[in-house]
């Protein structure tokens, strides 16, 4: 069965920083991308970011360019999201997701496996 | 980047009905398009790809259409399960955009 299990969230303060983890099980996790998807409390979806199965091309949404990294060990089947100086507009349900891989894109395509999602809460 | 605009935000509509929500583009987005259903406290849920295709074991009452600019997601007979929100979504290389959503209500 393919799973993804997020874990990593909790309460942080202002510029404070955290380190979400991914683990996925049931696919050759290389050989897809992977995304991050977050959503604030009563709203709608976000991209986040996202990275190529290799693991080379990464990119990220403009309102967090800079303040968060995405990376993947694919020794381990484990995608990783380093979030720093953040912000109260931060505090979301953060998911990760597989992306769909039928034309070999690196970024691949839709996202047809998500995880449930860990909890970051920013507030002092 | 592509903007990606649903309509309604909001629907209500009785079992049996057939439901069309309408995603617009701000520019062609030729036919990377996703379809989600989310329902409260879960993971949203593939249930089209590229405008048209049905995701394996998604129900055949869902359907969606379009290319370019405008697409529907289609529910040919709601049923109570449907109850949920909808997201569009549009893919190509690095870029992930999606819609605002629209919350699908049994009357």
């Amino acid at each position: 069965e393919l799973q993804l299990l997020e874990s990593g969230g909790g309460l942080v303060q202002p510029g404070g920083s955290l380190r979400l983890s991914c683990a996925a099980s049931g696919f050759t996790f290389s050989t897809y991308a992977m995304s991050w998807v977050r959503q604030a409390p009563g709203k709608g979806l976000e991209w986040v970011s996202i990275i190529s199965g290799s693991g080379d091309n990464t990119y990220n949404a403009d309102s967090v360019k800079g303040r968060f990294t995405i990376s993947r060990d694919n020794s381990k089947n484990t995608l990783s999201l380093q979030v720093n100086s953040l912000r109260a507009e931060d505090t979301a349900l953060y998911y990760c997701a597989k992306a769909q891989n039928t034309y070999n894109w690196d970024y691949g395509e839709a996202f047809d496996v998500w995880g449930q999602g860990t909890m970051v809460t920013v507030s002092s | 980047d592509i903007q990606m605009t649903q309509s309604p935000f909001t629907l209500s509509a009785s079992v049996g009905d057939r439901v069309t929500i309408t995603c617009r583009a701000s520019q062609s987005a030729s036919s990377w398009l996703a379809w989600y259903q989310q329902k409260p406290g879960k993971a949203p849920k593939l249930l089209i790809y590229k405008a048209s295709s049905l995701e394996s074991g998604v129900p055949s009452r869902f359907s969606g259409s379009g290319s370019g600019t405008e697409f529907t997601l289609t529910i040919s007979s709601l049923q109570p399960d449907d109850s949920a929100t909808y997201y569009c979504q549009h893919y190509n290389g690095f870029s992930r955009t999606f819609g605002q959503g629209t919350k699908v209500e049994i009357k």
